[in-house]
């Protein structure tokens, strides 16, 4: 099976534009996990996706946002860009199955820098 | 709320030397515990993982794990260490059923020939 991929796999943008990553997940997998990894913070959670329902969300301000496909590819969306919006932005998904965590697979990330 | 703390930004050990990373953990409910690695510019792979039954956990590349609830630890250990090893490891925990990770602030172990 293909892993999960993101694109693009490098970003520049200017403050104050917008941005839109796509993650693809593994064939089969209808859940979708996005993180932000920086120097500072470290690796933090942002939402996550299920059948194309938000079911989870990390403290991220509104400029933060996603969606999921019937097809579960997923993408997120980060308006008025910041500095400090420079990561390393991972998606993973995951075989979610009722009541049980299901492993989670890494796509190998977008690195975004805002200048 | 769910916390990691790994002990040490930096690990130095030698090729052969037993490896040890330690992770502590808090969680209010039983938590599912997770060792992850990343090599540069890549994601992260899982190494083991720890959710119910037997609390010693092996995992790839001969890593393994023990949950200690005693200790709210879930320190990653592998007996003899190898240059490939080298890189970047995360200790994660969950909640059951949820699917959110809370990682650690991360190990970067260097092997030394």
């Amino acid at each position: 099976k293909a892993g999960v991929t993101q694109t693009p796999r490098y970003l520049i943008k200017t403050r104050g534009q917008q941005v839109t990553l796509s993650c693809s997940p593994i064939s089969g997998h209808r859940s979708v996990s996005w993180y932000q990894q920086t120097p500072g913070q470290g690796l933090q959670f942002l939402f996550e996706y299920f059948s194309e329902t938000q079911r989870n969300k990390g403290n991220f301000p509104g400029r933060f946002s996603g969606r999921q496909f019937s097809n579960s590819r997923s993408e997120m969306n980060v308006s008025t860009l910041e500095l400090g919006d420079s990561a390393l932005y991972l998606c993973a998904s995951s075989l979610k199955t009722s009541g049980v965590i299901g492993e989670q697979f890494f796509g190998p990330g977008t690195r975004l820098t805002v200048l | 709320a769910q916390s990691v703390t790994q002990l040490g930004s930096h690990v130095s050990v030698s090729e052969g030397a037993l490896v040890l990373l330690r992770c502590n953990y808090s969680s209010s409910v039983p938590p599912y515990l997770f060792w992850y690695v990343q090599y540069p510019n890549q994601g992260l792979q899982l190494l083991l993982k720890y959710t119910t039954g037997a609390t010693l956990v092996k995992g790839i590349n001969g890593f393994e794990a023990e949950f200690k609830k005693s200790e709210t630890s879930f320190h990653l250990t592998k007996p003899s260490a190898h240059m490939s090893d080298a890189a970047e490891y995360f200790c994660a925990v969950s909640e059951a059923g949820f699917q959110k990770l809370v990682f650690g602030t991360g190990t970067r172990l260097l092997v030394s020939p």
